[in-house]
Parts: structure tokens; C-alpha cells; sequence
């Protein structure tokens, strides 16, 4: 019930072309929702992050859609860039856990000039 | 200038050795993490500790001991070090309820 699945596991996308990678938890007590971006050799940084009282939020090329009857939420990244390549993970956590963030398991994005 | 900072960056050494990595963290936050980062890239958390305080202790062999001389700093020691150890361990800190920055990572080898 801990568990956050996140698919694919490697996509492939045209420079300008969008880039979509889906999440789906089961544990109902998830409350902070964020996705995390990490390029080779350094540490994940924060992205973005939601909670589950708005069903979209945006910031700039990057869009997390939240489903919470679906227990689903996903990363957009409109007009995708070479420079957006790297591995995406989304997370999940409870805000009285102490921070516990449960990971997906990753996605290899590649953007192809 | 860096926010969270480890060493060593890199860390080879035997089967069955003793090894610690160090983390330090100038955000001025509250609570500081270890991760584990295995071959396939899959995160885990293993420890928190707030104020030095622990607070979140995940099934993690006992070889491993986390220390947190002050708030500022979180090192983790390993005893008798395994194959399987062999991961990138990842320090993180934030204030309660807060964005984690995680630091650069140090790859632990283990032969």
C-alpha cells in the first residue's frame, strides 16, 4: 500500500513534442505529490508538486495532472527540450510521516534534437 | 556556497570494511535524510532525523548507524560492508513539511 508505480520506464520524445509519465498510488493518506528531476551524477531536485485539493497546477512547460478519485497523477512537459533530458521520479508522502517520501521508479526521458 | 554537501563523492573499498560518509547542510533546516539510490535508480529512503532526533528508521541492517552531531550535519557509518551495499547514498535535508534538497550523492563500491 506503500507503493507508487510509475510508468514508463523510458520514453523517447522529439524536441518540441510532449513528454508524459503517469503515477498511481494506492494509500488514500498520501497528501504532498511531488516529481523530482535528476540528471546524471547529481541529486534529485524538486520540479513541481501538487496536493490532492487541485486537480492540475502548472508551472511554466511543466504541468502535474492529479486524479484523486483515480489515485493517478501525471508529469507534462509541453515543448520538451534536449535539456530536459534526464530521469523523472514522482514521489508520495504523508505530511505527519516526517518526510517519508515514497519514490516511483523512475523514468529516462530522452529528448531527441 | 552549496547547500547540502557529502563526502566522499566516490568510496571503493573491501568486503567486510567499516566506512562512514559525512553530510552537511548550510539551509539552516531542521531535518536531515539518507537515501539509498540502487542500480536501476530506485530511491529508499533509510533514515530522518529532526533536530537530532531520529525520527524515521527504515528496515535497514543494523550495520547501518546514522549520527547527527548537530543540526547541521548527518553522517552515516557502515560496518562490515557487503556487496550488496554498493548503491549511491543520497543526504537530504528540509524543514518540517518542506521541499527536500538532496545533496550531489557519494557512489559507494563495494569489492
Amino acid at each position: 500500500q506503500q507503493q507508487v508505480k510509475q510508468s514508463p520506464q523510458s520514453l523517447i520524445v522529439q524536441k518540441g513534442g510532449i513528454s508524459i509519465i503517469n503515477c498511481a498510488y494506492e494509500n488514500t493518506a498520501f497528501d504532498y505529490f511531488p516529481w523530482y528531476q535528476q540528471f546524471p551524477g547529481k541529486g534529485p531536485a524538486l520540479l513541481i508538486a501538487i496536493r490532492p485539493d487541485v486537480s492540475e497546477k502548472k508551472e511554466g512547460r511543466f504541468t502535474i495532472s492529479f486524479n484523486k478519485s483515480a489515485k493517478q497523477f501525471s508529469l507534462h512537459i509541453m515543448d520538451s527540450q534536449p535539456g530536459d533530458s534526464a530521469t523523472y521520479f514522482c514521489a508520495a508522502t504523508v505530511d505527519n510521516q516526517g518526510g517519508k517520501l515514497i519514490f516511483g521508479q523512475g523514468t529516462e526521458l530522452s529528448v531527441k534534437p | 556556497d552549496t547547500a547540502v554537501s557529502q563526502t566522499p563523492k566516490y568510496l571503493v573499498t573491501q568486503m567486510g570494511n567499516d566506512k562512514s560518509i559525512k553530510c552537511e547542510q548550510n539551509l539552516g533546516h531542521d531535518t536531515m535524510y539518507w537515501y539509498k539510490q540502487d542500480s536501476k535508480k530506485f530511491l529508499k529512503i533509510m533514515f530522518s532525523y529532526n533536530n537530532k532526533e531520529l525520527i524515521i528508521n527504515e528496515t535497514v541492517p543494523n550495520r547501518f548507524s546514522p549520527k547527527s552531531p548537530d543540526k547541521a550535519h548527518l553522517n552515516l557509518h557502515i560496518n562490515s560492508l557487503e556487496l550488496g551495499d554498493s548503491a549511491v547514498y543520497f543526504c537530504a535535508s528540509s524543514q518540517p513539511l518542506g521541499t527536500q534538497y538532496f545533496g550531489p550523492g557519494t557512489r559507494l563500491t563495494v569489492l
